[in-house]
């Protein structure tokens, strides 16, 4: 069975900066699908990046990018230039390509910023 | 925009009671899925459906069932809800064309059984 390990309940960081938070997959699968998600306080998951297992280059959504260590199974999310809105649950989970078709969540990491 | 709509931000019920909590998407998902929600544990898949009155088990369905009559709509059923069921649900859906494509959720229904 698949597992995700984020091993950062809280972090802080100064607006402006850059902060990484971490998120360690484990699967047998040869193919699998990354996300991250970010909850505000209000409660949605808005869906921020993908990572797939094959692709070669590493994901990027504007402020967001993914650092996707294949061989160590990591895909830690980076956020460059933080902003106060920034500041929520970060939710990295996998989905393996067969099989069934449900994300498989880390236990999340509070992020604030401060200014 | 994909549009996940969940009936309730906020519910109150008793223990003891049939709980009903529904879902319905606008963009002809195939995929639906509910999840659970605690502090500390992320998301945790209870029930999902890639059908019409196709559904399967989640990792966590022990006190739970759903119903699929419709493809927009996904329903999570708590035959008799028990405070330890006190939690954030979480409805999403998805299409299984591609798995690069994220899971599109609803806002949330924050549940407190008293």
């Amino acid at each position: 069975a698949q597992k995700i390990t984020q091993t950062q309940p809280g972090m802080f960081v100064q607006e402006k900066e850059a902060v990484t938070l971490d998120c360690t997959y484990d699967t047998s699968d040869p193919s699998y699908g990354l996300f991250w998600y970010k909850q505000p306080s209000s409660g949605e998951m808005i869906f921020l990046i993908y990572q797939g297992s094959y692709d070669q280059q590493n994901a990027t959504e504007g402020r967001y990018s993914l650092n996707f260590q294949k061989a160590r199974k990591s895909a830690n999310l980076v956020i460059s230039a933080s902003q106060l809105g920034d500041s929520a649950m970060y939710f990295c989970a996998m989905i393996l390509d067969t099989g069934r078709r449900a994300l498989t969540f880390g236990s999340g990491t509070r992020l604030q910023v401060q200014p | 925009d994909v549009k996940v709509t969940q009936s309730s931000r906020y519910l109150v019920k008793r223990t003891g009671e049939k709980v009903f909590l529904e879902c319905v998407q606008d963009m002809d998902h195939e995929n639906m899925f509910w999840y659970r929600q605690d502090p500390g544990l992320g998301l945790r898949l209870i029930y999902f459906s890639y059908d019409v009155k196709m559904k399967e088990k989640g990792d966590i369905p022990e006190g739970y069932s759903v119903s699929r009559e419709k493809k927009e709509r996904f329903s999570l059923i708590l035959e008799s809800a028990s405070t330890n069921q006190t939690s954030m649900y979480l409805c999403a859906s998805s299409s299984p064309r591609n798995s690069n494509q994220p899971q599109h959720f609803g806002d949330g229904t924050r549940l407190s059984i008293l």
